[in-house]
């Protein structure tokens, strides 16, 4: 049972418009959301994160929003650029997860790609 | 600075046949250490997380196992290998228990 949804297995997206992407969680304990961003081969490299008693953070292009009684946020790409084509991760966690340990939880992802 | 290091980069192995992927980190002690898959089509799956030398936790049964001999150093390991074992696995540190990890290259693993 999937406790972080990704619905979109992909998006495209033309170059300088804005990407959205969106996650939905399951359980209201997660209270610290990340965002993870990969290319092909490659591990996935940190992007952007948000605490739950956040609505919103910024980041340059990036923009993190979460909507904690709806259980989702989204991720914020503007302008888009083909350089952000990627698989891009959510991310949850929470300390109710593996005896406190506080790992996170991963989405199954969204391709990115974005047309010049 | 903190740097994680994870070989092979590629790998090919027979069914039956025993496997090991090493990772270490540097630049910090006592990391959080873990081992993530992704299969075809689906997403990170968390295999197993280390606190401490020694201190491995198992988050699903599978024919994997995991070792922590040094601080810094991770082991994946499998005495026979399965084709459903194929995939892309990451080792992945962070300083503790909370914030953002740190993942390697991965290893791509193709289990013919």
């Amino acid at each position: 049972d999937q406790q972080v949804k990704q619905n979109s297995p992909s998006l495209s997206v033309q170059e300088g418009r804005i990407s959205i992407l969106n996650c939905d969680y399951t359980n209201s304990m997660f209270d610290y959301f990340l965002w993870y961003k990969k290319y092909p081969a490659e591990g996935p490299t940190f992007l952007i994160s948000i605490s739950s008693i956040k609505d919103k953070n910024e980041d340059g292009r990036f923009t993190v929003f979460l909507n904690k009684s709806a259980k989702h946020l989204s991720l914020h790409i503007v302008p888009s650029q083909p350089g952000d084509s990627a698989v891009y991760f959510c991310a949850a966690s929470g300390e109710f997860l593996a005896g406190g340990s506080y790992i996170p939880t991963f989405g199954r992802g969204t391709s990115l790609i974005v047309h010049p | 600075s903190q740097t994680i290091h994870q070989w092979p980069a590629t790998l090919v192995q027979p069914v039956g046949s025993p496997l090991s992927l090493e990772c270490t980190v540097e630049g910090t002690s006592n990391p959080n250490l873990y081992w993530y898959r992704q299969a075809a089509g689906r997403g990170l799956q968390l295999l197993f997380y280390s606190v401490g030398i020694g201190q491995i936790s198992s988050e699903v049964p599978q024919n994997l196992s995991a070792s922590r001999p040094q601080d810094r150093q991770f082991i994946l390991s499998s005495k026979k290998l399965l084709l459903s074992d194929s995939g892309f696995y990451l080792c992945a540190w962070r300083p503790d228990r909370v914030g953002r990890a740190f993942f390697g290259q991965g290893t791509r693993l193709t289990v013919v």
